[in-house]
């Protein structure tokens, strides 16, 4: 099946400094990819929809300035969290749509902020 | 507005019992349904579509449209059926523009 890769898994870091995810589909293109947050034992909350080659849509309530996403090619989307704070500590997940619409989704990255 | 509705946050039933994971959904045009599970420590996994009418692992759903509902059923609850279930929906909306939308998550506990 298709793969949908994240890097880092884990990432600890300090309040202030920035953070970078990436997020790639290893055996497949996509031209949109998602980006959710999940807070332990809780569902996922959708913050953003990235777009190749154009801007990304954000979800009610999520910053863009906090969560910078860039969709650089086919295969890559990345979400940079600038100036980290605890409260920004969680785990995010990203997922890629394929063939018949099903999502995939990456393993998932853990941010903590100290 | 578009929407998944799942009501239960968390579903305990003995193993061998009947189960029912409800979904309800808003959306103003020709939706496609999903039901996504996550075990514990894995990654979310398509569990079912709609549009394949399919029985995966036990778990069946049928859409509704007239109730707008998308129900995860099984006769007989398994404890290795314990994980996070989402109900999912994915279309286009009047602008044209792509949605996937997925709902709060449903825990189900299986007891022995």
């Amino acid at each position: 099946g298709a793969v949908v890769s994240q890097h880092p898994s884990r990432v600890i870091c300090k309040s202030g400094t920035s953070v970078k995810i990436e997020c790639r589909s290893l055996d497949f293109q996509a031209t949109t990819m998602f980006w959710y947050r999940q807070f332990p034992k809780q569902s996922l909350m959708l913050m953003a929809t990235s777009n190749e080659g154009s801007k990304a849509t954000y979800e009610q309530g999520v910053e863009k300035d906090k969560f910078l996403i860039n969709h650089a090619s086919l295969t890559l989307s990345t979400l940079t969290v600038t100036s980290a704070h605890p409260e920004d500590s969680s785990f995010y997940i990203c997922s890629a749509p394929r063939g018949r619409n099903e999502q995939f989704f990456g393993p998932g990255t853990r941010l903590t902020v100290l | 507005a578009q929407r998944v509705t799942q009501p239960e946050k968390l579903l305990s039933v003995f193993k061998g019992a009947p189960v029912e994971l409800k979904c309800n959904y808003s959306y103003s045009g020709s939706p496609e349904l999903f039901w996504y599970v996550q075990y514990s420590r894995q990654r979310l996994q398509l569990l079912l579509r709609h549009i394949s009418r399919e029985s995966i692992k036990g778990f069946t759903a049928d859409l509704n449209k007239g109730e707008t509902s998308f129900h995860l059923k099984k006769p007989f609850a398994q404890e290795e059926d314990s994980a996070m279930y989402y109900c999912a929906l994915s279309g286009r909306d009047t602008s044209g523009t792509y949605k996937y939308i997925f709902g709060t998550g449903t825990r189900l506990k299986v007891l022995a």
